[in-house]
């Protein structure tokens, strides 16, 4: 079984400039959910996607867009960079976007905007 | 709001020493519970999920338990190794409003020292 996977690791940008990080969700699974983590803190729910609908989102501006694909993998875009937008980027899946089921977590993409 | 807090924010322990991890929530309508370990700059690996249904839950050396109406959680580590040295965080899932996001304390930061 594989697990949650992200791409890339670390990525560099600038302010202004805009950026997309990818996540592939566990197998099987048909929920992915995004966190942004910054250092020091607990992860904030950024929004979450069920069969390619977004299913709840959170405090976060337009800026942050994601999608998800017929394959469940899903992307998530961030638009005009500020620098208060680098941290850890996580992603999480589970099954059936049902409330019960666990989240499995992938290792995430460090973003830093200069 | 779902305020989870977590309590102490850092601990370091002699190998061997049992420990307990202490995390409140003030929202005590909640699906589930879920404990995770964080190492270093890396995601979150989930260690133990219990549903509103249930009062504990073990995986090895690591027992959690959970008080709903009192909005209390703790994780119990027994004979403490150095490779447990890690940040871990407790996150809930809320039953009203806010979709199926989960709700993260800023974690405890353990070290255990030989």
């Amino acid at each position: 079984e594989t697990g949650v996977t992200q791409s890339p690791t670390h990525l560099i940008k600038t302010r202004g400039q805009q950026v997309t990080l990818r996540c592939s969700s566990q197998s099987g699974h048909n929920t992915v959910s995004w966190y942004q983590q910054a250092l020091g803190q607990g992860p904030q729910f950024i929004f979450q996607y069920y069969r390619e609908e977004e299913n709840g989102r959170g405090n976060f501006p337009p800026r942050f867009s994601g999608l998800q694909f017929p394959n469940y993998s899903s992307e998530l875009n961030v638009n005009a960079l500020e620098l208060d937008d680098s941290a850890l980027y996580l992603c999480a899946s589970s099954s059936d976007g049902s409330s019960y089921n666990e989240q499995f977590f992938g290792p995430g993409t460090r973003l830093t905007v200069l | 709001k779902q305020e989870v807090t977590q309590i102490p924010a850092a601990l370091s322990v002699p190998e061997g020493e049992n420990l307990v991890l202490n995390c409140s929530f003030t929202d005590s309508a909640i699906y589930n519970l879920q404990w995770f370990r964080q190492d270093p700059g890396k995601g979150l690996t989930s260690l133990l999920l219990i549903q509103s249904s249930q009062r504990e839950q073990t995986s090895g050396r690591l027992n959690a338990s959970l008080d709903k109406s009192s909005g209390r959680s703790t994780l119990y580590i027994a004979a403490s190794q150095p490779g447990d040295s890690a940040t871990y965080l407790c996150a809930v899932r809320r039953r009203t409003g806010g979709g199926n996001k989960l709700t993260f304390g800023t974690g405890t930061q353990l070290k255990v020292e030989l």
